[in-house]
Order: structure tokens, then sequence, then C-alpha cells
């Protein structure tokens, strides 16, 4: 199994609907992160997470949400999902450091319709 | 953020020598990442530098300059599976934010 699991891996939804993407690591990490990745743009951080009390807006936050139901599960909602929302998402871990490298899930390819 | 710069595109042959360049902003430095990353799957980690000079590992070898805000990772002995794009990232001050730059896209060809 992956240590790092998003769901869904893909999603079609239409605008305006609410959608949550899921993250959830066995690597017992502290740090979680949501991205978002769009041709040419390369990755983009949506918020980050240091552990169940501390959550941080990243470069794009706006349009999104996210939830720290517990230190392995971080979770990012479009409340209202519109179309330039369409893009590869992907969560990553990270341990305590600023040297430590970074875990990837496999990504949520979301597209709204 | 990081104000992370890298080049959109690049083309090398297989078996020669490429050299991929990344500026970022210093102020706030605690390192510099490179991660891999083929078409359709997720960023794997191939380096970490925090301090001057070249750590190589096998074909890949990263460098960085602190007083430049530089690094470039080399790559060697190119192979058609090294066509992905490349992603130069930064922690940033209190090493917590993970911000990456737009990605060099490799094109090894025969």
């Amino acid at each position: 199994d992956a240590d790092v699991t998003q769901t869904p891996r893909n999603r079609i939804t239409k605008t305006g609907k609410r959608i949550m993407l899921e993250c959830s690591q066995t690597k017992g990490h502290d740090r979680m992160y949501w991205y978002r990745q769009d041709p040419g743009l390369g990755l983009r951080l949506i918020y980050y997470s240091f552990d169940v009390k501390d959550i941080n807006k990243g470069e794009i936050s706006d349009g999104y949400s996210v939830s720290r139901q517990a230190q392995a599960k971080f979770s990012l909602s479009l409340e209202s999902a519109i179309p330039n929302q369409t893009a590869l998402y992907f969560c990553a871990t990270r341990t305590g450091g600023s040297n430590t490298e970074a875990f990837f899930g496999q990504g949520t390819r979301l597209t709204v319709v | 953020g990081q104000n992370i710069d890298q080049p959109t595109e690049m083309t090398a042959t297989e078996g020669a020598i490429v050299q991929i360049n990344c500026t970022y902003q210093t102020s706030g430095f605690n390192g510099l990442f490179w991660y891999q990353q083929h078409a359709g799957e997720a960023p794997t980690f191939l380096s970490y530098n925090v301090l001057d000079g070249l750590e190589e590992k096998g074909r890949f070898s990263s460098f960085l300059s602190r007083s430049k805000g530089y690094s470039y990772l080399l790559l060697k002995e190119l192979q058609m599976k090294d066509s992905a794009s490349y992603l130069c990232a930064s922690p940033g001050g209190g090493g917590n934010k993970l911000t990456f730059g737009t990605g060099t896209q490799l094109k090894v060809e025969l």
C-alpha cells in the first residue's frame, strides 16, 4: 500500500458543486500539504499544516478550504467548484526539519464542467 | 514567496550531459531541493543542498551557491527515461513551507 493515499484519483464534477479531496498517510509525518498543478505553472501551494491545530494558507487558497481531522488525514474542499479549478491536485507529507524530503500521493485529477 | 526561477524547457541528446539551472530568493534560505516528475505521476525526491558546492549521486549531481542564489542539477549519460520535468523547491524561512518553481521540462532525444 502507498504511504500517502489520495482519494478519489479522478473526479468529474459540475460547476457549483461541493467536492472534497482526501489525503491520508501512514508515515507518521506532522506536516501535510496540498498543491495544484496546471500545465506550465508547476506545483502551487494551496494550504499546509504543521499539526492538527495548525493550518496555513499557501499562495492560492481562495476558493479552497482544508481540514486536518487527525495527524494522518488532511482534506481539501472546494465549496463551490468552478471550471478554472480543473487541475491535478497533489497531497504531500514531510517530517520535521528543513532538510526533509516531501512524499507525494499519486494525485487527484479533477475536472469541473 | 521564494521567487524560484527555472527555464521552461530544454532538449538534450541521449548520452550527453545537461545542466538545469535554478535561481531563488536568498532571504530566509533553508536549503534547496530538486525533484523529478514524469508526466502524470507524483514528484520524487532527487537531492537537497544546504551548503555550497557539488553533491554527486550517481548520474545526477546538484550544485549550490548561496551567495549567488543559484543552483543547478547536472544529469550525465542521459537516458531516454530521463525525459521528465525537474522541479526546484525551497523550504523557505522556518523550513516548513515548501515552495516549488514552475519546473523545467527536459526532453531527451536520440
